[in-house]
């Protein structure tokens, strides 16, 4: 089965850049998306398709996706972006949804 | 603005089933997937399986293949999720989330419901 792999965690000072990986294999002909989840709340669709931010997210979220890693960078971090970030894509050979194991972002 | 209310939160049996269900408003119900997402406690997301409420096509996660039925009404626009034979693994907390026209397509999941927590304890 497809594996997405996450770092666990991520610390960042605030006002810096937070870049949280995601590795699997040939990735980058995947749709790429992710997620932001905080304490006792449901995930939150970040970005879709690779890059394209969801309705209300800043534009200090972007995303990458290439060869075998993708990337969610958060630019001038704020507080509020404390969370847990989850990868997900569809794979088609084991016809399965799958999500990477989350990292945790610290704001420092 | 699409809303899923979930069902509220249970405690069963092992050996038992529970099932869960999620009401959708403020979009259209029939052609996007419902799909079904797991979250054990301090542990990730995890995909149960979906379905295509228009034409009832469900897909199922194999690791659920035989215990898991996902349904829905699109008179209430509710879909609903049955787990069976429930263990205490089985304890997690439950999403069910809006996905694409299919429930083979590598959509986003876009709108998530608040969460059902399922507890199996003897």
């Amino acid at each position: 089965s497809y594996v997405l792999t996450q770092p666990p965690s991520v610390s960042v000072a605030p006002g810096q850049t937070a870049r949280i990986t995601c590795g699997g294999d040939s990735i980058g002909t995947k749709s790429l998306h992710w997620y932001q989840q905080k304490p006792g709340q449901a995930p939150v669709l970040v970005v879709y398709d690779d890059s394209d931010r969801a309705s209300g997210i800043p534009e200090r979220f972007s995303g990458s996706n290439s060869g075998n890693t993708a990337t969610l960078t958060i630019s001038r971090v704020e507080a509020g972006d404390e969370a847990d970030y989850y990868c997900h894509v569809w794979d088609s050979s084991s016809i399965h949804h799958v999500f990477g194991g989350g990292t945790k972002v610290t704001v420092l | 603005q699409v809303q899923q209310v979930q069902s509220g939160a249970e405690v069963k049996r092992p050996g038992s089933s529970v099932k869960v269900s999620c009401k959708a408003s403020g979009g259209s119900f029939g052609n996007k997937a419902i799909n079904w997402v797991r979250q054990a406690p301090g542990q990730g997301l995890e995909w149960v399986g979906g379905i295509l409420p228009i034409f009832g096509s469900t897909l199922y996660a194999q690791k659920f293949q035989g215990r898991v039925t996902i349904t829905a009404d699109e008179s209430t626009t509710t879909a609903s999720m049955e787990l069976s034979s429930l263990k205490s693994d089985d304890t997690a907390v439950y999403y069910c989330a809006r996905g694409g026209y299919s429930v083979h397509d590598d959509d986003a999941f876009d709108a998530w419901g608040q969460g059902t927590m399922v507890i199996v304890s003897s």
